[in-house]
């Protein structure tokens, strides 16, 4: 069962700031962060392992809250570079990753 | 330069014609992983391996064959292609897999049209 991210879509202007979160309705033991820009292959972010820690790239920082199975990615001053489209994924098992649907974000000028 | 190969980037084919995607990486990963991206479906996985001759199935597995012979090749293979298979195709990689807390390197896309 796919992880379901919130929102689907979200406009900003730069220098906002935004959270995307991303729940399951089963138990985490991580979760992984992509982002994936149009036309491009998707490229890592960060991983977030239990124990509740938070993690930084960029001005992006993200934590796991694995009571609420849920994780949450900041995106603080945002700039037209973060523009794109945000998979959160979670194992199922060993080496089965599923993604979630993703959410797509707009920085404007 | 690290990086993970595919082959070809776009191929329009016709139905009921076999056809293999190759992926190769260069950065000695045990981990390998082919998923398809369909608009407002995310990525799912079709196969993934966990080492050389170690193969499993992934969410959407009906209609592919993978295999893994050697540590740097994983190609994905249709033996029968449909239409329902026209789909971008990212092959990925990474040192230990999921489990290992190990980023994934993908590929830069194959977009695949099946008439």
């Amino acid at each position: 069962q796919q992880p379901v991210q919130s929102p689907q879509a979200v406009i900003l202007r730069e220098g906002e700031d935004a959270v995307i979160n991303c729940s399951s309705s089963k138990a985490l033991y991580s979760v992984h962060w992509y982002r994936q820009k149009h036309g491009e292959a998707p490229v890592f972010l960060m991983i977030l392992l239990k124990g509740g820690e938070q993690k930084g790239h960029e001005k992006i920082s993200a934590s796991f809250n694995e009571k609420k199975q849920q994780s949450s990615l900041y995106l603080t001053a945002s700039q037209l570079s973060y523009s794109g489209t945000y998979f959160c994924g979670t194992e199922r098992s060993q080496g089965n990753l599923i993604f979630g649907k993703g959410t797509k974000l707009s920085v404007k000028p | 330069e690290a990086q993970v190969t595919q082959n070809p980037r776009y191929l329009i084919t016709v139905t009921g014609k076999k056809l293999t995607v190759t992926c190769s990486q260069n950065m000695n990963h045990e981990y390998m992983s082919w998923y398809r991206q369909d608009p407002g479906l995310g990525l799912r996985q079709i196969y993934y391996s966990m080492n050389v001759e170690v193969t499993d199935k992934g969410d959407v597995p009906e209609g592919y064959k993978v295999s893994r012979k050697e540590k740097r090749n994983f190609p994905l293979i249709l033996e029968s292609p449909s239409p329902n298979q026209t789909s971008l195709y990212f092959c990925a990689s990474s040192l230990l897999g999921p489990q290992g807390n190990q980023p994934q390197h993908f590929g830069d896309g194959t977009r695949l049209s099946i008439l």
